[in-house]
């Protein structure tokens, strides 16, 4: 499976928008982009997927490379209840039994101060 | 809408007891599955299903059964709890193979002793 590379932490004022970066460098050509977030003591959250062109939905943007070797999840004004780990997970395409699963890795832990 | 819920919440067990974490989702979704999550390391799958009647193994499977008897649950067994066991669980379901959007329950912190 592909990997991602995230950094461990990131510190961001509240009220202005937040980049996370994701590195992917062996990403295959049909891999998706999936975003997960995990605030405490929870469940991980659905954030927003893509594959090749930037996505924009309630929550955030996914901007994408050109190459697709790395993405950028924008949170366009962040709040503290945004406070959490932001997972960037690649997912082959579903070709049946077998290939049904995300890979999470440790994420980035986003902090909001206030 | 309740989503997953998983049950307990929390569950206190000794080495060698048995029990079964609970999962539930009112969805209708086709796929479910089991994480784990340990303390600086990302979820694990433990167990996926990609409807009832089927069930394969992911990456840490060794000590945990699962069965899929519904679509809406999604039970998995632990036979003969291990410290090693010790960790918090995620049941996940998702419309269609590929977890494209996956709701997560809230997990069930187990601690063995």
């Amino acid at each position: 499976d592909a990997k991602t590379t995230q950094p461990n932490s990131m510190e961001s004022n509240e009220e202005e928008p937040v980049h996370l970066p994701c590195n992917h460098s062996t990403i295959s050509g049909t891999d998706y982009i999936h975003w997960y977030r995990q605030l405490p003591s929870q469940g991980p959250e659905y954030v927003i997927h893509g594959l090749t062109s930037n996505v924009n939905n309630r929550m955030a943007s996914l901007a994408i490379a050109e190459d697709r070797k790395s993405s950028t999840l924008i949170l366009h004004r962040a709040t503290l209840r945004d406070a959490a780990v932001y997972y960037c997970i690649l997912r082959a395409p579903s070709r049946g039994f077998g290939n049904e699963k995300l890979t999470f890795g440790t994420g980035t832990r986003l902090t909001i101060i206030p | 809408n309740a989503g997953v819920t998983q049950t307990p919440k929390f569950q206190v067990l000794k080495t060698g007891q048995s029990m079964t974490l609970q999962c539930a989702q009112d969805m209708n979704h086709e796929y479910m599955s089991w994480y784990r999550q340990d303390p600086g390391m990302g979820l694990r799958l433990i167990h996926y299903s990609v409807g009832a009647g089927i069930t394969d193994q992911g990456e840490v499977p060794n000590g945990y059964n699962v069965s899929r008897s519904t679509t809406e649950d999604f039970p998995l067994r632990l036979l003969s709890a291990a410290p090693s066991q010790t960790s918090v669980y995620f049941c996940a379901s998702s419309y269609g193979g590929g977890m494209v959007e996956a709701f997560f329950g809230q997990g069930t912190r187990l601690t063995v002793v």
